[in-house]
């Protein structure tokens, strides 16, 4: 159903770790984002790539890090996270310029903080 | 800066009542989406609604953006189980400064066989 994939699926990491997350899309578009869904929070976004130029920071901690080495993919390196860092993270993409048009999510990796 | 508000953030329905969700931004939208997330899944667009007073249909979803564009609803028609989720709404800021893709929280849909 989805041209957006994520990895891992599960990840589960001590506050010492560093970690990264994966997000490729399959589907040519040009802007790609993370999100962090939290429960009872509404989608929160964290970053913003439009032509692989960030262009949304949206008062992330630094112990998040985005990497953006192409249209195709996305990365969220992970350091030095604290509990509530705990959520389900989200990638997506969208064909033109960040925000014109629809978002195509990413199946998301569940991310636990020890 | 923009906020979008969706209530009631949870409604249960037997299985063929109706069921509306309302999305308030505190700013007018250039554009509304509205985004379906299964239990456990992720979320995936439904509709995009642009111009003033615009009504879509989709089956038994309607959605409808307001005259002003800072209201949003969706109405399910006859619910199923199969809608059972939680539907957000998206809103695009329109003024300069806030091109930014604001979401809800979510309607969370429980439906009662």
């Amino acid at each position: 159903e989805t041209g957006v994939t994520q990895t891992p699926r599960h990840l589960v990491m001590g506050m010492t770790n560093k970690k990264s997350l994966k997000c490729e899309q399959h589907l040519g578009h040009n802007a790609m984002y993370w999100y962090k869904q939290s429960a009872k929070k509404p989608l929160e976004l964290m970053f913003v790539y439009s032509l692989e130029e960030r262009v949304e920071n949206n008062s992330v901690p630094s112990r998040f890090s985005p990497e953006c080495p192409n249209s195709s993919h996305l990365f969220l390196h992970l350091h030095t996270l604290q509990p509530e860092d705990s959520a389900l993270y989200l990638c997506a993409s969208s064909q033109q310029r960040a925000y014109t048009d629809t978002q195509y999510f990413g199946p998301g990796t569940r991310l636990t903080v020890l | 800066g923009q906020q979008v508000m969706q209530i009631p953030q949870y409604q249960h329905v037997q299985e063929g009542e109706d069921f509306t969700t309302y999305c308030n931004s505190s700013t007018t939208l250039s554009n509304i989406q509205w985004y379906k997330q299964r239990p456990g899944g992720h979320p995936v667009f439904l509709i995009q609604l642009v111009k003033s007073g615009e009504v879509k249909k989709q089956k038994r979803l309607t959605f409808q953006f307001g005259e002003t564009k800072k209201n949003s609803s969706l109405h399910v028609t006859a619910t199923q189980t199969t809608d059972v989720g939680t539907y957000f709404c998206a809103g695009l800021g329109s003024g300069a400064g806030s091109y930014q893709l604001t979401f809800g929280k979510g309607t969370k849909l429980s439906v009662i066989p």
